[in-house]
């Protein structure tokens, strides 16, 4: 247990709806990056998260987007859902290091299905 | 994101030998290289990591060795049990942090009784 929490585990949705997914980190974790794993293939960063401000963007496009809260949770909403976006969703927290960010941490995920 | 086939490399060894498992980076600016276990209905679990100053790093019954000059990584484990059954996945990142993970393709490694 990496003491990532995510929810909710699973979620079916159909297309064009909007989706929110959350993750709470682990304890004195103050970066969360969210990634989009579909199956059968490893995961795909999103973005990233730091100080309740976006600080690094993979290629995604505007519909995916994000929050983080003073507490370090954050949130990723997805609006106008396609059938691509079915997958299982990881977030990960690590911790802000002199050199950078640290090891990251990954919950168990939330397993979307678009239909 | 990129189009691959469902089918993973799957590596099967019997219980008790040595696995090794090979991944190819695509990022010759990569400076930090780590391996994660994901086990079904997990989160990817961190290994064992390397920076690109080394060329071999040892935990334990696990080892990485980086070869910067054809871009390749492999993750040895000593003494496979049923246990370390799993997807292995390489992940690169550069600017010496992991700010921006960039994972392989995984290999699905069954080892038998």
């Amino acid at each position: 247990e990496t003491g990532v929490t995510q929810s909710p585990t699973h979620l079916i949705k159909t297309r064009g709806q909007q989706v929110t997914l959350r993750c709470s980190s682990q304890s004195g974790h103050n970066t969360v990056s969210w990634y989009q794993q579909a199956l059968g293939q490893g995961p795909q960063f999103i973005f990233q998260y730091y100080r309740e401000e976006e600080n690094g963007r993979g290629n995604f496009p505007p519909r995916f987007s994000g929050l983080q809260f003073p507490n370090y949770s954050s949130e990723l909403n997805v609006n106008a859902l396609e059938l691509d976006d079915s997958a299982l969703y990881l977030c990960a927290s690590s911790p802000r290091l002199a050199g950078g960010v640290g090891e990251q941490f990954f919950g168990p995920g939330t397993r979307l299905t678009v239909l | 994101g990129e189009s691959v086939g469902l089918h993973l490399p799957t590596l099967s060894v019997q219980e008790g030998d040595n696995s090794i498992i090979n991944c190819a980076y695509s990022n010759s600016a990569s400076d930090y290289f780590i391996w994660y276990k994901q086990e079904s209905g997990k989160g990817p679990q961190f290994i064992i990591d390397i920076r690109s100053n080394m060329d071999k790093r040892q935990g334990q019954r696990v080892t990485v060795l980086l070869n910067k000059t054809v871009k390749h990584l492999s993750l040895q484990i000593a003494a496979t049990q049923p246990g370390d059954s799993a997807v292995y996945f390489c992940a690169e990142a550069y600017g010496g942090s992991q700010g921006n993970l960039i994972f392989g393709k995984g290999t699905k490694l069954s080892v038998k009784p």
